[in-house]
């Protein structure tokens, strides 16, 4: 079946600009994770949903993110006025319910390059 | 606060060799213990995963890795590695028993693969 994809895989934007990062779960998949990473870094944790709820948004890096889903697929991760350092590659994982999840599925990544 | 060291940033092994990737962590209690996988171009691939009882742990592709408690230590080993064993190996931890956490990466082992 299909994996975790993300979309776009490569994203080029002018500083102070707003990017949408979008992710889609594998079907069925009730938890979602956002992470990122930085070149020569390991994974940050950002956010995770469980259905359509988000109870713990203190990963995010500052304001100027934020995270949505709609019902238990798709899922936007949105940074509003984007600074230089906000340039990682950005990744979504799911997993079949909160019980499993530490069995995570990585997608690919979107590269976010913000000059 | 948890974290996971990785002391080796590259790897280098020549094909048919023995490998260990080393990993450390820092936490209060035994934490949940993965190896991650990332080839280039991929998402991240759970190699094996850890959580109690036995301390040495078979996962896929041929890969183990022991939990030795004294040590705070999971490190990855393989027999004999492949040419397509060349990627990107994170071990990483999460908080037993559960916590709204995500998983905490270490900063990764770029391993390369000599023929």
């Amino acid at each position: 079946g299909a994996g975790v994809s993300q979309s776009p895989s490569n994203k080029v934007t002018e500083k102070g600009k707003d990017v949408e990062l979008r992710c889609d779960p594998i079907s069925g998949h009730t938890a979602l994770y956002w992470y990122r990473q930085r070149l020569g870094q390991g994974l940050e944790f950002l956010i995770y949903f469980q259905g359509n709820s988000a109870p713990d948004k203190s990963g995010l890096p500052s304001d100027r993110f934020s995270a949505e889903r709609t019902g238990e697929s798709v899922s936007t991760l949105t940074i509003q006025r984007t600074q230089q350092e906000d340039s990682a590659v950005y990744l979504c994982a799911s997993s079949s319910s909160w019980t499993y999840r530490y069995e995570q599925y990585f997608g690919p990544g979107t590269r976010l390059t913000v000059t | 606060a948890q974290s996971v060291t990785q002391p080796d940033i590259h790897i280098t092994v020549s094909e048919g060799a023995s490998l260990e990737l080393r990993c450390n962590y820092s936490y209060g209690a035994t934490p949940y213990l993965f190896w991650y996988v990332q080839s280039p171009g991929q998402g991240l691939q759970l190699l094996l995963k850890y959580f109690s009882g036995d301390t040495l742990v078979q996962g896929i592709k041929g890969f183990e890795a022991e939990f030795k408690r004294s040590q705070s230590s999971f490190n990855l080993r393989k027999p004999s590695v492949h040419w397509s064993d060349a990627a990107e190996y994170f071990c990483a931890v999460g908080p037993p028993g559960g916590g709204a956490d995500g998983l905490t990466f270490g900063k990764g082992t770029h391993l390369i693969i000599q023929p």
